[in-house]
């Protein structure tokens, strides 16, 4: 079974403050893909990053860091120096192996408001 | 590249209705997906489309269907429309739908039943 918990529901800063958003998996799978998606406003899925079970390595992007951690199935995203434009819900999913085809476990989301 | 669109934006039915639901993916791309977005549920899995085949499926009712043209278009239909079926839709496409493969979203359809 596949699941992905995003316990935090909503989370509120001031804009420049540091936020980190917190997902913790659960797969049987060796193989296996976390991703994390952005969903502003407007509806849409935005996609932010895709990290593999095999890859530990912590990735930065900008203001954007991510920390994989197997030991503790956790795949925590963090904003530096947050914007109000940061401001919108984010998923966390997992994809599984192959009898999972096409399909996406998402956890509930964190709605991040940055206030100005 | 054009990213995946989806068509209409909007729509309103009534209870016992059917509606359907068109999704075009970013060229190139083989595989759709289809999820519904509910404040209760959150994102569920509908169902995965490959070369013109359902090649994986959620938990829904028999009411929700789809099918994928030859150009990897892909529809959603719902039939006997309740009002719990209000909700944003929401189509991906990917490359094969392989593990190994980013999906991509569309903007989503807002349907609203009364």
């Amino acid at each position: 079974a596949q699941k992905v918990t995003q316990a935090q529901t909503e989370i509120s800063v001031v804009e420049k403050e540091d936020v980190t958003l917190d997902c913790v998996y659960e797969t049987r799978d060796t193989t296996y893909y976390l991703f994390w998606y952005k969903q502003p406003p407007s509806g849409e899925l935005v996609f932010l990053i895709r990290r593999n079970s095999f890859d530990e390595q912590n990735e930065i992007s900008g203001r954007y860091s991510w920390n994989f951690q197997k030991s503790t199935s956790s795949f925590n995203f963090t904003i530096t120096a947050s914007q109000v434009v940061d401001s919108a819900v984010y998923f966390c999913a997992l994809r599984g192996g192959g009898s999972t085809l096409g399909r996406l476990y998402f956890g509930r989301g964190t709605q991040l408001t940055v206030w100005p | 590249k054009a990213g995946v669109t989806q068509t209409p934006r909007y729509l309103i039915k009534t209870r016992g209705q059917q509606v359907t639901l068109s999704c075009s993916p970013i060229s190139g791309h083989r595989s759709v997906s289809w999820y519904q977005q509910t404040p209760g549920q959150g994102l569920q899995f509908l169902f995965e489309y490959f070369s013109e085949t359902q090649r994986n499926k959620g938990n829904f009712p028999g009411r929700f269907s789809g099918r994928q043209f030859s150009n990897s278009r892909s529809e959603m239909n719902v039939s006997t429309l309740e009002l719990g079926d209000s909700a944003l839709y929401l189509c991906a496409s990917s490359f094969s739908g392989s593990e190994t493969d980013t999906q991509y979203f569309g903007p989503g359809t807002r349907l609203t039943v009364l």
